[in-house]
Parts: structure tokens; C-alpha cells; sequence
């Protein structure tokens, strides 16, 4: 069975300050996809990040960065000098190939503060 | 601009009444799904259809309904049988089902609430 931990609950930082949204992954199937999405106080979420099991580069975008190792199913989320526009609450999904119905299986979430 | 619209924003509903969500989307895509978010808590899955006149249950159907007679349209029916109705609903769409790689992408999300 497929399942995604989020252990932190909320965080607060500072502005400025670097923050990293943890995402632990259980699955036992040798493909699957990993995502990021931010959900605003508006309520849409909104598409970060995709990653297949298969491509362990860490990739960066902007002030983004994620950080995915297989060796401890782990798919890590950084903001680098944090902004108030970055509070949000911020949920790692996983989708395994073999699910014909697309299901996606989503953690719990990260209630980000970026205090000014 | 392509994109997933829901409807209305907020919606109340009473004690034994059935409401409809409606789900629209311009995006050509096959797939589109229901979610409910309950306060502190992630996503669960109500129902999903891979494609047109064709759809399946998710995790917590029960006291819900849905239809796919088009494409673009997903409408959500709760029914008096869902007993817990206040939550965020929130509609999706992919590209295709199957495979599990392809990406969902969200709509603004309608707040239920029961009077």
C-alpha cells in the first residue's frame, strides 16, 4: 500500500530565513511519481513539482529546490530566503505506475508561516 | 486561459437536501476527479472518470454521486446519505488516466456547509 508522511505539521520561519518540508514515501512499486503542490490561503492548489523514481537529480527552481533520495524514500522541499508570499500549506503526493486509476496519495501537509 | 472552474464558492446545504458542485474544464483533458479536505488533513479520493460516460469510487464514495456525460464536465452530487458533508471539495483534471505520471491539476475549490 502506498502512503506519504509529512511528520512536521507546521513550521514558522522568519523571512529570509531557508525552510525544508520533509516527505517521507512508502510504496512497493519500482515506478512511481512524486509531487509537490502549494496550497495558498485562497484553497486551489497549486502544481510544484513532478518526479519519477527513476530520475534522482536534485532539481532547483528559483528560490525552490527539491531533494529526492530513494535510499530513504524521502522527496525533501527547500525554499531558500523564505517570503511572506510562501505561507501556505504545502503537500507531497505519490502516485504509483501500476494504479490504473490515477490515484494520487497525498500526505498530510505542511502549514508553512513566513513571518515578516 | 485554460483552466478548471468550480462552482459556486460557497454552498449550504440542509438538513436532507441533495447539492450539486459543478466541476468545468477547458484544458482537453480525459481524466478528472473529487476530492474532499477536511480541516488539518489532506486529500481523499471520492470519485474519478478516466473518460467520457465512465467513472469509479474512490476512497470514501459513500453518500456521493457523479456523472460524466461530457467531456469537460464533472458535476458532484452529495446526497442526505452523506451524513458529515462540510468539508472543501476540490475537482481535478489529467491529461490521461492510467500510468500514474501524469500530473492533476486543481480548480479554486468549493467550501459546503451545513445549515
Amino acid at each position: 500500500a502506498q502512503k506519504v508522511t509529512q511528520a512536521q505539521t507546521e513550521i514558522s520561519v522568519v523571512e529570509k530565513e531557508d525552510v525544508t518540508l520533509d516527505c517521507v514515501y512508502e510504496t512497493r512499486d519500482t515506478t512511481y511519481y512524486l509531487f509537490w503542490y502549494k496550497q495558498p490561503p485562497s484553497g486551489e492548489l497549486v502544481f510544484l513539482i513532478r518526479r519519477n523514481s527513476f530520475d534522482e537529480q536534485n532539481e532547483i527552481s528559483g528560490r525552490y529546490s527539491w531533494n529526492f533520495q530513494k535510499s530513504t524514500s524521502s522527496f525533501n522541499f527547500t525554499i531558500t530566503a523564505s517570503q511572506v508570499v510562501d505561507s501556505a500549506v504545502y503537500f507531497c503526493a505519490l502516485s504509483e505506475a501500476m494504479n490504473y486509476g490515477q490515484n494520487f496519495v497525498f500526505g498530510p501537509g505542511t502549514r508553512l508561516s513566513v513571518l515578516p | 486561459d485554460g483552466g478548471i472552474t468550480q462552482s459556486p464558492k460557497y454552498l449550504f446545504r440542509k438538513e436532507g437536501q441533495n447539492v450539486t458542485l459543478s466541476c468545468e474544464q477547458n484544458l482537453n483533458h480525459d481524466a478528472m476527479y473529487w476530492y474532499r479536505q477536511d480541516p488539518g488533513q489532506g486529500l481523499r479520493l471520492i470519485y474519478y472518470s478516466q473518460i467520457v460516460n465512465d467513472f469509479q469510487k474512490g476512497d470514501i464514495a459513500e453518500g456521493y454521486s457523479v456523472s460524466r456525460e461530457k467531456k469537460e464536465s464533472f458535476p458532484l452530487t452529495v446526497t442526505s446519505a452523506q451524513k458529515n458533508p462540510t468539508a472543501f471539495y476540490l475537482c481535478a483534471s489529467s491529461i490521461a488516466g492510467g500510468g500514474g505520471q501524469e500530473t492533476q491539476y486543481f480548480g479554486p475549490g468549493t467550501r459546503l456547509l451545513v445549515l
